[in-house]
């Protein structure tokens, strides 16, 4: 089934640990985006990317990188967690950066302590 | 930047209409969307608007009138499929999307 895949679903993470989320899309979309989900707060861009080996920041990139070496994945590492990044992280992606529907994965929560 | 502001929950009655509005302050704008998100799933997608005026999509139409920053999304005959948490979205010159908090709507029996 054509989608999008986040990994891992939940995670539990020490404080100045590193971590990697993964998202893979089968659309063979060019655009790819990280949202952080907060209450009270809504959605919020971290990264985006419009193509493959072009990358852009959001609203909140600090603390964050990505990567988009091939179409399909484009992940997000937390060089040094810190308990502000606890939040529920969202991949995205469409088919270009001005195409009008999104879709979003599953979501990855994130607690950090 | 945007300033995007939408009410908090609302309630309502099965079969009943619901009209959640949303209004902006941009810094550009290139579009408002609405989506869907039911509890502890993604985002879905519902409506995109650029133009001033109504668009229709079955049960549910969205509204723009861009000269007052207003948005409204109407849910009609609703279901019990329908509490979820409706956000509100605009889209800038760079076609980054912020959104606003979201609003959460509960359809009662």
């Amino acid at each position: 089934i054509a989608g999008i895949t986040q990994a891992p679903t939940s995670q539990i993470l020490a404080a100045g640990r590193r971590m990697t989320l993964r998202c893979t899309q089968d659309m063979r979309h060019n655009a790819m985006y990280w949202y952080r989900q907060d209450l009270g707060l809504g959605l919020r861009l971290i990264h985006y990317s419009n193509t493959a080996g072009t990358t852009g920041k959001g609203e909140v990139p600090d603390g964050y990188s990505v990567s988009r070496a091939n179409t399909d994945d484009f992940p997000l590492t937390l060089a040094s967690a810190v308990p502000s990044q606890t939040s529920v992280y969202f991949c995205a992606s469409s088919d270009s950066l001005d195409y009008n529907e999104q879709f979003f994965g599953p979501g990855t929560r994130l607690t950090v302590l | 930047g945007q300033n995007i502001d939408q009410p908090t929950e609302m309630t309502a009655t099965e079969g009943a209409i619901v009209q959640i509005n949303c209004t902006y302050q941009t810094s550009g704008f290139n579009g408002l969307f609405w989506y869907q998100q039911h509890a502890g799933e993604a985002p879905t997608f519902l409506s995109y608007n650029v133009l001033d005026g109504l668009e229709e999509k079955g049960r549910f139409s969205s509204f723009l009138s861009r000269s007052k920053g207003y948005s409204y999304l109407l849910l009609k005959e609703l279901q019990m499929k329908d509490s979820a948490s409706y956000l509100c979205a605009v889209r800038d010159n760079d076609y980054k999307l912020s959104f606003g908090a979201g609003t959460t709507v509960t359809v009662r029996a």
